[in-house]
């Protein structure tokens, strides 16, 4: 019930290209949605996040699609740079349990030059 | 505005000794939280403070792992006995909740090796 399922284990994509990893979560009791950056040696930093309430969310060239009756949410990342080489980490959180975060298992998206 | 601080940031010992990973949060957060990364298991939450109290601490693996949180800007993991089996990074992370969203800042992690 506390899951939440991320897929693929790794991507590889040429730059300009369109990177997209999905999540999909059990709990409906889920109400917000985050999206994690980690680079080699660095700790995980938030990138961009989103509430059940909108099925859309861009910030730049990031963008995070939502589908509430499916319980799936996506991070499309347009134009990839060799940048963005990092592992992306979908979340998912309900606001009565406080802060405690349910995590992915990751994606390792390398951008080829 | 200085982030979620972790000491130390590489650690190696040797099987059987005692870890203490420390961790200041960032002022005015009130939840904490220790995560344990690793290639096989990913992120897991080892457990979590509210105001300084433990709220859920069932991701702690056994007995050897116990954590404090003595006032509201540190708090520590400790390992004992460590075995390699325990090699991982440990983040430690805060968060504020608002009604924005509850964004949790991670530390940069301590890395353990345990030989």
């Amino acid at each position: 019930q506390q899951q939440v399922k991320q897929s693929p284990q790794s991507l590889i994509v040429q730059k300009g290209g369109i990177s997209i990893i999905n999540c999909a979560y059990e709990n409906t009791a889920f109400d917000y949605f985050p999206w994690y950056q980690q680079f080699p040696g660095k700790g995980p930093a938030l990138l961009i996040a989103i509430r059940p309430d909108v099925s859309e969310k861009k910030e730049g060239r990031f963008t995070i699609s939502f589908n509430k009756s499916a319980k799936q949410f996506s991070l499309h990342i347009m134009d990839s740079q060799p940048g963005d080489s990092a592992t992306y980490f979908c979340a998912a959180t309900e606001e009565t349990s406080g802060s405690r975060l349910t995590f992915g298992e990751g994606t390792q998206l390398t951008v080829n030059p | 505005d200085a982030g979620v601080i972790q000491s130390p940031r590489h650690e190696v010992t040797e099987m059987g000794q005692e870890v203490t990973l420390r961790c200041k949060p960032i002022s005015g957060h009130n939840s904490l939280f220790w995560y344990r990364q690793t290639m096989m298991r990913g992120l897991e939450l080892l457990i979590y403070f509210n105001n300084n109290v433990p709220i859920d601490d069932s991701g702690m693996p056994e007995d050897r792992f116990s954590a404090k949180m003595p006032n509201a800007s540190f708090s520590t993991l400790k390992i004992q006995p460590s075995e390699p089996r325990d090699s991982a990074v440990y983040f430690c992370a805060s968060s504020y909740r608002s009604y924005s969203g509850n964004t949790i800042y991670f530390g940069e992690g301590s890395w353990l090796t345990v030989v």
